[in-house]
């Protein structure tokens, strides 16, 4: 079955700790995307990247960092500079063509942050 | 980018179809109209997409005005597990890189009641 895997679903730290959300991917898709959800929001981009050994910053990029080694990979590590790091985190992906394809999306990790 | 207005809320009985509107009236030609939905507590799903035509898929039918100012995303027979809440998305071109990027709303909170 092909998709998108992100471990683990429920995640709790304690402040000042970095945590690194896990985004695994077999649709063989060049991009691959982070999100973050709030409450009552709708998502937010983090990060994206196209290719491997390449990313770049989202709408709200502080705080958070990203490494895109391996192209079925995109782990996200929220750092102890995040000011507000308790969300809902996305992991997604898309083929990369002509300006067309959907993105599909994990099942998502819930942070808390205490 | 091009900014989509959806009602907060809907509510639709369960076996009717549900009719649910989106303004854009800042799009431009060359921008896809997405409409995705999220079950609660889970990662957004894609539903359909268009340019201009009206598109029907296997999940729903997607109405594009001739002037591409609106369009409305429609569920022909809902059932209860259609709950969720629904995007429409103008997605926008990021010239230096091609990519898909999504700005997600709000979004509209449909409600399939018995």
């Amino acid at each position: 079955d092909g998709g998108i895997t992100q471990s683990p679903k429920y995640l709790f730290r304690k402040e000042g700790q970095n945590v690194t959300l896990s985004c695994e991917q077999n649709l063989n898709h060049d991009a691959m995307y982070w999100y973050r959800q709030d409450p009552g929001q709708g998502l937010r981009l983090i990060y994206y990247s196209q290719i491997v050994n390449d990313f770049q910053k989202g709408d709200i990029a502080e705080g958070y960092s990203v490494s895109r080694e391996k192209k079925e990979s995109f782990p996200l590590t929220v750092t102890s500079a995040q000011k507000n790091p308790t969300a809902f985190y996305l992991c997604a992906s898309s083929i990369v063509t002509s300006g067309r394809g959907e993105q599909y999306f994990g099942p998502g990790t819930r942070l808390t942050v205490t | 980018d091009a900014k989509t207005t959806q009602p907060p809320s809907m509510d639709c009985a369960e076996g009717r179809a549900a009719n649910l509107p989106c303004n854009h009236s800042t799009i431009s030609g060359n921008e896809y109209v997405y409409w995705y939905r999220q079950i609660h507590s889970q990662g957004p799903q894609y539903i359909i997409h268009g340019l201009k035509n009206n598109e029907t898929n296997e999940m729903a039918s997607l109405i594009i005005t001739e002037d591409r100012k609106s369009s409305t995303l429609i569920l022909p027979h809902a059932t209860l597990r259609d709950t969720a809440v629904y995007y429409c998305i103008v997605r926008p071109r990021d010239r230096s890189y091609n990519t898909d990027k999504l700005i997600f709303g709000t979004g509209t909170r449909l409600q399939v009641f018995p």
